[in-house]
């Protein structure tokens, strides 16, 4: 089973910036979080990752907590095209284990 | 940008047929993978593939299902003798070598059993 825990849905407006919580409680020391996303039923889709640090790239920023056991994403501007389910997952070595995510939808 | 790319976009077969889903992987990857996905539901690994044989392989993945890498190129999942329960999407990804490099995904094959 997936090790973190999402909200299992939110809403955004748009223009504002998406702040999308995780708790991974469990997090081991060399465990990274990794954020993906899924449009539809289209092939989930890379965001960010990290360890310790916050991260940020051109699509979000990934704020981790200190003591690692939360994080949130935070998508700064979020569009319409935003709209899809956010996955946030630990990972070490291939163990990718998707959980139900939070579905965000963006409204006008 | 290089991309995983998927072939085809949607396969019907009837039950009991003999489906092949086919990957092209990014170019220097060096790490395959399927996941499926049953609509509405998780996506779920079945299967990692590196130096021609399976690494790892989930419950899922049993005596129906095989993968190959048959030239550089080409990565493909073989269901024998598919079944009402194997419609779903399947995503093929790929990631370069170290364990901590980033998995990314092709945009699926929607299977239908009828």
């Amino acid at each position: 089973d997936a090790k973190t825990t999402q909200p299992t849905s939110m809403d955004c407006a748009e223009g504002r910036a998406a702040n999308l919580p995780c708790n991974h409680s469990t997090i081991s020391g060399n465990e990274y979080v990794y954020w993906y996303r899924q449009i539809h039923s289209q092939g989930p889709q890379y965001i960010i990752h990290g360890l310790k640090n916050n991260e940020t790239n051109e699509m979000a920023s990934l704020i981790i907590t200190e003591d690692r056991k939360s994080s949130t994403l935070i998508l700064p501007h979020a569009t319409l095209r935003d709209t899809a389910v956010y996955y946030c997952i630990v990972r070490v070595e291939d163990d990718m284990r998707f959980g139900a995510g939070t579905r965000l939808t963006v409204k006008p | 940008e290089p991309e995983v790319t998927q072939t085809p976009s949607h396969q019907v077969t009837q039950m009991g047929q003999e489906v092949i889903l086919r990957c092209v992987p990014i170019s220097n990857h060096l790490y395959f993978y399927w996941y499926r996905q049953i609509l509405g539901q998780k996506v779920e690994f079945l299967v990692s593939f590196y130096n021609n044989e399976i690494s790892e392989k989930s419950e899922i993945f049993d005596d129906q299902f095989s993968v190959e890498r048959p030239d550089g190129s080409n990565f493909t999942l073989k269901i024998r003798s598919t079944k009402l329960e194997d419609s779903a999407m399947y995503f093929c990804a790929s990631r370069q070598a170290t364990s901590t490099d980033t998995q990314y995904f092709g945009p699926g094959t929607r299977l239908t059993v009828l």
